[in-house]
Order: C-alpha cells, then sequence, then structure tokens
C-alpha cells in the first residue's frame, strides 16, 4: 500500500471547515483513499472515502487531486465533538488486503 | 444494531495471568479484526478471520498471543502468560463482503499488566 503524509496536528475554529491534507504522491491507479478518525478513548470510526472523483456524505468532503498525489478531507462546519486523530489511508480496495493506520493528524476545534 | 461489542472495557491483572478479551461481531458480518493501540506503535493488526477462519496472523507478536473464533458471532483474543509490555487497548472490528474498507471498531478493551 502507498505511504501517507499527513501533518501531526492542527486547530480549526468552531463553526469553521476543517481541511485535513494528506499527501500519497506514491498511490497507484486501484490504490482507494480511506479517512477514519478516532475520538479519544474510543474505536476508529470510518469517515469516507474515494477513487478519483470528490465524495461526500453527511459527515465530509474528499477532494481528491487530479493527478491523485494528494487529498484533502474536509469537515464543513467543525464541531467540539469532532476533535480527534484523523487518519488517511491507501489501500486495494480487495477483499483480503487490510487497513494499515499511520499517525494521523490530530484536529483539535477550539471555541 | 449495537455495533461490535467488546468485553471487558478495562483490566488490570499481574504478570504472569492468562488474560482472555471478548469480541460480538456485527450480524452479518463475516470479517473480524483483532486491533492493538498502543502510544509507541500506533495501532497495529494483530490478526483477523474471515467465515471464522484465521487468514493472517502475521501481526501476532508472539506464542503467548492466540486467538479463536468457534462461530460466526464471538470470538476471543487470549494472552497467556500476560507481561508488562502488553498493556494497550486492544479494538476488535468487523465488516462484511463488499465494503472491504469500511470497518466498524468496537469501544476497546483497556489492559493494564502489572
Amino acid at each position: 500500500d502507498a505511504k501517507t503524509t499527513q501533518p501531526t496536528s492542527m486547530d480549526c475554529a468552531e463553526g469553521r471547515a476543517a481541511n485535513l491534507p494528506c499527501n500519497h504522491s506514491t498511490i497507484s491507479g486501484n490504490e482507494y483513499v480511506y479517512w477514519y478518525r478516532q475520538i479519544h478513548s474510543q474505536g476508529p470510526q470510518y469517515i469516507i472515502h474515494g477513487l478519483k472523483n470528490n465524495e461526500t456524505n453527511e459527515m465530509a468532503s474528499l477532494i481528491i487531486t487530479e493527478d491523485r498525489k494528494s487529498s484533502t478531507l474536509i469537515l464543513p462546519h467543525a464541531t467540539l465533538r469532532d476533535t480527534a486523530v484523523y487518519y488517511c489511508i491507501v489501500r486495494v480496495a480487495r477483499a483480503g488486503n487490510m487497513l494499515t493506520f499511520g499517525g494521523g493528524t490530530r484536529l483539535m476545534v477550539k471555541p | 444494531d449495537a455495533g461490535v461489542i467488546q468485553s471487558p472495557r478495562h483490566e488490570v491483572t499481574e504478570m504472569g495471568q492468562e488474560v482472555t478479551l471478548r469480541c460480538k461481531p456485527i450480524s452479518g458480518h463475516d470479517y473480524l479484526f483483532w486491533y492493538r493501540q498502543t502510544m509507541m506503535r500506533g495501532l497495529e493488526l494483530l490478526i483477523y478471520f474471515n467465515n471464522n477462519v484465521p487468514i493472517d496472523d502475521s501481526g501476532m507478536p508472539e506464542d503467548r498471543f492466540s486467538a479463536k473464533m468457534p462461530n460466526a458471532s464471538f470470538s476471543t483474543l487470549k494472552i497467556q502468560p500476560s507481561e508488562p509490555r502488553d498493556s494497550a487497548v486492544y479494538f476488535c472490528a468487523s465488516r462484511g463482503t463488499g465494503r472491504t474498507g469500511e470497518l466498524f471498531f468496537g469501544e476497546g478493551s483497556r489492559l493494564t499488566v502489572l
């Protein structure tokens, strides 16, 4: 699986958009980008994933650059409850291929 | 659905004792995963099952660790004998066929070995 690079930490003001970047310059054509988050003392939670096109769901939007070498997870209106570690993971969507978690970005949403 | 259920939530034991962690996956999910999380090493995959059969246990640290899945609704992770370096949060996760990247995690079992 391609290696990902994320900032160690970020701050965001409550109510503002949180934009979390992820670099995956060695991504292959059949690798998807997945985002998970882990709120303190809880298990990781799936957020969203995509291959080429931008994706949006009730939690977030995922913007993938045209060359697919980087992506941005957008939380449109961050709340205090969005404070968490956010993991960007790149993997082939194959049944036997597992998720490998890196260090992630610690997002702190401040009032 | 109640989600993935793990027990116990917290376990404190002494070195050398046997520890058994339990997991009930989401009904209908045919993949089950055991992860371990520490400050030093982050989230590590220990083992996963497909249709109750262990597929990859290469992440299991050593022979003191064993995992079983006797049926589709129950799995155990056992450490015998336990050591202080086994102190960690152990997560169980499950997913269904087809949704290959969407894992559902339990709340974790926090193990402290004194």
